[in-house]
């Protein structure tokens, strides 16, 4: 059980141009769903924190109107990075939580370059 | 916010031999400690947790201590094997931020034969 996906898992797209991904929780329903980047060989770093129904809590620095997210249902959040430029590029992993416990389930992860 | 430190960067062990990752949290507050092993490209994988009620847990080879008067936690692993090599990562969390895992830095663990 506690199963995440992510999709893509890998897209390239040229500068200038929005990307979607998407993030849902296959076998539960999750309250809360967050939003990670990470550099190659560094830690992840929490973008911004998303309930179903409800705006989305970026963390500090992030920029709210280049990385939209939409929690619409209790099983889907998306992250739409808009203009995407070439320092853009990273891994972005989603997690959800259950609400029940701590644990946060950790998708797959999407690479996403820009070129 | 909270801030959270982990030691060594790298790490190398010869097989069988014991790994020892520590980390230490800024938050008083923080009551939720687990450990993620993540492989390159692959997902963070949760190996243990513990809570701030509890000094100690163990699952076969892997263990966490928690000092909660000096905030720090730190993850042992025994009888390392070279599967055991990934990145391995400390974070922390509490309640009431919709439990938000702050991330330490990162400990590239190998084992060598």
């Amino acid at each position: 059980g506690a199963v995440v996906s992510q999709h893509p898992s890998r897209v390239i797209c040229k500068s200038g141009t929005s990307v979607k991904i998407e993030c849902r929780s296959l076998d539960f329903q999750a309250t809360t769903m967050f939003w990670y980047r990470q550099f190659p060989k560094q830690s992840l770093m929490l973008m911004a924190t998303s309930n179903e129904g409800s705006k989305a809590t970026y963390e500090q620095g992030v920029e709210k109107d280049k990385f939209l997210i939409n929690h619409a249902s209790l099983t889907l959040s998306t992250l739409t990075v808009t203009s995407a430029h070439p320092e853009d590029s990273s891994f972005y992993i989603c997690s959800a939580r259950t609400g029940v416990t701590y644990e946060q389930y950790f998708g797959p992860g999407t690479r996403l370059t820009v070129t | 916010g909270e801030n959270v430190e982990q030691h060594p960067s790298t790490l190398s062990v010869q097989e069988g031999d014991s790994a020892v990752i520590k980390c230490t949290y800024s938050d008083s507050a923080s009551n939720y400690f687990p450990w993620y092993k993540q492989e390159l490209g692959k997902r963070p994988q949760l190996i243990i947790d513990i809570r701030s009620n509890v000094g100690e847990k163990k699952d076969q080879r892997i263990a966490v201590t928690l000092n909660k008067t000096a905030k720090h936690f730190s993850l042992h692993i025994t009888e390392t094997q070279p599967e055991d090599s990934a990145v391995y990562f400390c974070a922390a969390s509490k309640a009431g931020t919709a439990s938000k895992l702050t991330f330490g830095t990162g400990t590239r663990l190998q084992v060598t034969l």
